[in-house]
């Protein structure tokens, strides 16, 4: 597609409930990034694949936090038993190739998830 | 480690006036560094970047930057704020060749008519 995109847009949850938030990067992407950004606040590095591989999810802030992206290209973000401080918009990134040494990301427009 | 610091939550100018908002970085390798700006409810966008080559380096809608490595800057400057530009900017960090980009909390940016 010609952009980011990500589903849902807005998500309000109950305390305890499971979440899955989608990311379909731009076509051809290579890597692809998931971000939280809490209210007020810069985005917090999650979790970082490329292609079909999580190079790196050191980010992720609990084991109720995971991330697939199983065939290189659409990635889900799960939050299981989710809580009050999970509250935040789940910005997802990707880059392709040729940008993947400068960090110049490709972000979504995000997804605000409200944990009541 | 990467950080980055932001200068300022909140800056207003008003319409004309020049922008500035400050940036001070981190990095224990020579770093890329960028300007993302963040518009109500939309993704980030990126304004400009640092890669290599010049320190002046110029972005979308007539925002340049300065990058300063004895005062490990990078600055945002537009010399005459629009009321478009009112929205959030984000300075970021990442180092050279890799993949993790780092974000300062970023600056709202008033602009009053």
């Amino acid at each position: 597609g010609a952009g980011v995109s990500q589903s849902p847009r807005y998500k309000v949850a109950k305390r305890g409930q499971d979440v899955a938030l989608r990311c379909d990067p731009i076509s051809g992407h290579v890597s692809l990034f998931w971000y939280q950004q809490a209210l007020g606040q810069g985005p917090e590095f999650l979790t970082y694949f490329q292609n079909e591989a999580q190079l790196d999810k050191s980010g992720l802030p609990s084991d109720r936090f995971f991330a697939e992206r199983p065939e290189g290209s659409v990635s889900t973000l799960k939050i299981q038993r989710t809580q009050q401080e999970d509250s935040a918009v789940y910005l997802c990134a990707s880059t392709g190739r040729e940008a993947l040494n400068t960090g110049e990301l490709f972000f979504g427009e995000g997804s605000r998830l409200t944990v009541l | 480690a990467q950080s980055v610091t932001q200068l300022g939550s909140h800056v207003s100018v008003s319409e004309g006036a020049l922008v500035l908002l400050r940036c001070n970085y981190s990095s224990s390798v020579p770093p890329y560094l960028f300007w993302y700006v963040q518009y109500p409810n939309q993704g980030l966008q990126l304004l400009l970047k640092y890669t290599t080559g010049a320190t002046l380096v110029k972005g979308i809608n007539g925002f340049e930057a300065e990058f300063k490595k004895s005062e490990t800057s990078f600055h945002l400057t537009k010399p005459s704020a629009h009321m478009s530009d009112a929205a959030e900017y984000f300075c970021a960090v990442s180092e050279t060749g890799g993949f993790k980009t780092i974000f300062g909390a970023g600056t709202r940016l008033f602009v009053k008519a």
